[in-house]
């Protein structure tokens, strides 16, 4: 039973670029969550969806960023024009319900790196 | 709203020794309580968790923590380490029935020979 699955595991963008990273949650799982961790931060909550539904964006910064759970295929975390500043880990999280006591299955993250 | 504070960003200890890694939180309503190990290139993994009952919580690989109400604390411990036991650990709090979870900075276990 794979876990989650998260790619590309490394990626390098230029200042002005579009970051497209990808997440594929554990199977029966249908909740999705994308947390950010800063270079010496804890990981910071950004985005919760179900399928082809965003349920909670309040951790998303309100421009450049865009999250999608399509009804077939991945969650997908778009960052548009990228800076310096969104040079992070990108992890993903799933679950089979929204509830405090099920686990979230995370991944083993996204590497953005912008030049 | 809620914080947590993991006091200790780094601690280096030898093998077969036991170590405590210390996790406080503020949060003004009731909280549920985890640690996470990650390894290194790797996503987080679920240690143990505290919802409710007992305060003296067992997770994998030998570790337990301390739920203490009074002192809003939630320290990991294990009575001996192993040099696989190297990882950074995480404690995160969610508040009430959220899934969100807020994690602290996380604290790098570098276990020596």
């Amino acid at each position: 039973n794979a876990g989650v699955m998260q790619n590309p595991r490394h990626l390098v963008r230029r200042r002005g670029q579009e970051a497209r990273l990808r997440c594929s949650p554990m199977k029966g799982h249908s909740h999705v969550y994308w947390y950010r961790q800063l270079p010496e931060e804890g990981l910071k909550f950004m985005v919760y969806l179900q399928k082809e539904n965003i349920i909670d964006e309040s951790g998303m910064p309100k421009e450049r960023f865009s999250a999608e759970f399509p009804k077939e295929g991945p969650s997908i975390l778009r960052i548009q024009q990228v800076v310096r500043g969104d040079s992070a880990a990108y992890f993903c999280a799933s679950s089979q319900t929204a509830l405090h006591y099920n686990e979230q299955f995370f991944g083993p993250g996204t590497r953005l790196t912008v030049l | 709203a809620q914080s947590v504070t993991q006091l200790d960003s780094q601690v280096p200890v030898f093998e077969e020794a036991p170590v405590e890694l210390r996790c406080n939180y503020s949060s003004s309503v009731s909280v549920y309580l985890f640690w996470y190990v990650q390894y290194p290139n790797q996503g987080l993994q679920l240690l143990l968790k505290y919802l409710s009952g007992s305060t003296l919580v067992k997770g994998i690989n030998g570790f337990e923590a301390e739920f203490n109400k009074s002192q809003t604390s939630f320290h990991l411990r294990k009575p001996s380490v192993h040099i696989s036991d190297t990882a950074e650990y995480f404690c995160a709090v969610s508040v009430g029935s959220n899934y969100k979870l807020t994690f602290g900075k996380g604290t790098l276990l570098t276990v020596n020979p």
